[in-house]
């Protein structure tokens, strides 16, 4: 995953098209993960949630891959929409204690 | 809306000075946490409260000081402000400790030290 404290990476795609995220965790104890959506100026924004005895979850146009092996998640975003400009951060949780929060990706969706 | 309020939205102060930002965690939740966002920069976690007590310190500074109150209300003290403390800090509420569930955030509060 991205390291705190840098700029943020941005992914940019076409509208309609699908969208991948990437993330990978530190804490091979973690055992459960939460996508976030922040738009400008907002809060982050919960999108889909998997604990670490699965390998995906499916949402309304939103999947989360989950591999424990190399400590990495994914959100995939189907067709995706101007409305879904906005950064995405992966968080990490253990034992329901203080979540630790990927660097965060920028998604930009042109028209 | 997330049901987490936080107060105030802006803030606009000198260095040197003190502050307090305010959260109200959703009905019900127990956990507050309060992090820290630097512009177009990632989420750093301060700290975390439960029912009252401390539960968890991320990088939070030494100038930086919490607490929650016993109507679960959470306050960040802020002191001896230096321009790098200009941030969005967020609180966030959940539920139950030790059980994992999402956080809900607030909108922030937005601190400039001029």
């Amino acid at each position: 995953g991205e390291s705190v404290g840098l700029h943020l990476p941005t992914l940019s795609v076409q509208e309609g098209d699908n969208s991948i995220i990437n993330c990978a965790y530190s804490n091979s104890a973690s055992d459960y993960f939460i996508w976030y959506k922040q738009e400008s100026g907002k809060g982050p924004q919960f999108i889909i949630d998997i604990r670490s005895n699965m390998d995906k979850r499916q949402g309304q146009r939103v999947t989360v891959l989950l591999n424990k092996t190399v400590k990495h998640l994914s959100l995939q975003i189907a067709a995706t929409q101007p409305g879904d400009s906005a950064v995405y951060f992966c968080a990490e949780n253990n034992a329901g204690n203080m979540l630790t929060f990927g660097g965060g990706t920028r998604l930009m969706v042109k028209p | 809306d997330s049901g987490v309020t936080q107060t105030p939205k802006h803030l606009i102060t000198a260095t040197g000075q003190r502050v307090t930002l305010r959260c109200s965690p959703r009905s019900g939740d127990l956990s507050v946490y309060w992090y820290q966002q630097s512009l177009d920069q990632g989420l750093q976690f301060l700290i975390q409260y439960y029912n009252g007590e401390e539960r968890a310190k991320g990088n939070i500074l030494e100038r930086f000081s919490a607490q929650q109150f016993p109507d679960l209300h959470s306050e960040l003290n802020l002191s001896s402000l230096e321009l790098g403390d200009s941030a969005l800090y967020f609180c966030a509420s959940s539920g139950i400790q030790g059980v994992n569930t999402e956080a809900f955030f607030g909108q922030g509060t937005r601190l400039t030290v001029v």
